[in-house]
């Protein structure tokens, strides 16, 4: 256990549905990252915030897609009208931010299945 | 374009034994390197990190290789156990970056 938590762990939704999945990272780290993992594949990075702002989105997130971490803490990420490509592990990661220290902690992810 | 990417999807050993692990990166502007290990069901699991200005580091049982002039990065593990079976991916980062790219990962399998 890394001290990353997500929730769910697992949701399967119907296609044109939207689903929000939930990260909370270690308390002290301040920056908290959102990648995108299919199978037999490495993570693709989406989106990554410091404290509360994002600061960078990956071209993988799409309109459809929208992060949050309104205080700087736990995040959201929230996939409108998903669609059966969106089906994949969705991995929350976490670093302290410090210049020079690069190591992230993920969490368990959520395993999205769209029927 | 610019990737990072791994010799061998799969990799089996028997127990006891040294695996290596490779990859191979076309980033020049790379600057930090990181392995990790990922087991079923789980989110990956860091292992062992270097940076561009060091040639080898090593951690309680793994070692990794950096060799900048062909670009190419290893992990050896020493006396592999059987907890070691999972997916291990290579990840780099560009200098002053935090678009961490990984590989697509080798299967490790110790067998008993």
């Amino acid at each position: 256990d890394t001290g990353v938590s997500q929730d769910p762990r697992h949701k399967i939704t119907k296609r044109g549905q939207n689903v929000t999945f939930r990260c909370d990272p270690i308390s002290e780290h301040n920056r908290l990252y959102w990648y995108r993992q299919t199978l037999g594949q490495g993570p693709e990075f989406l989106t990554y915030f410091q404290n509360e702002a994002q600061l960078e989105k990956s071209r993988l997130l799409s309109d459809r897609f929208s992060a949050e971490r309104p205080k700087g803490s736990f995040s959201t990420l929230e996939i409108q009208r998903t669609e059966q490509g969106d089906s994949a592990m969705y991995l929350c990661a976490s670093s302290l931010g410090l210049a020079g220290t690069y190591e992230q902690y993920f969490g368990p992810g959520t395993r999205l299945t769209v029927t | 374009g610019e990737s990072v990417g791994l010799h061998l999807p799969t990799l089996s050993v028997q127990e006891g034994d040294n695996s290596i692990i490779n990859c191979a990166y076309s980033n020049s502007a790379s600057d930090y390197f990181i392995w990790y290990k990922q087991e079923s069901g789980k989110g990956p699991q860091f292992i062992i990190d270097i940076r561009s200005n060091m040639d080898k580091r090593q951690g309680q049982r793994v070692t990794v290789l950096l060799n900048k002039t062909v670009k190419h990065l290893s992990l050896q593990i020493a006396a592999t156990q059987p907890g070691d079976s999972a997916v291990y991916f290579c990840a780099e980062i560009p200098y002053n970056n935090n678009d961490m790219r990984f590989g697509a990962g080798t299967r490790l399998t110790v067998k008993p």
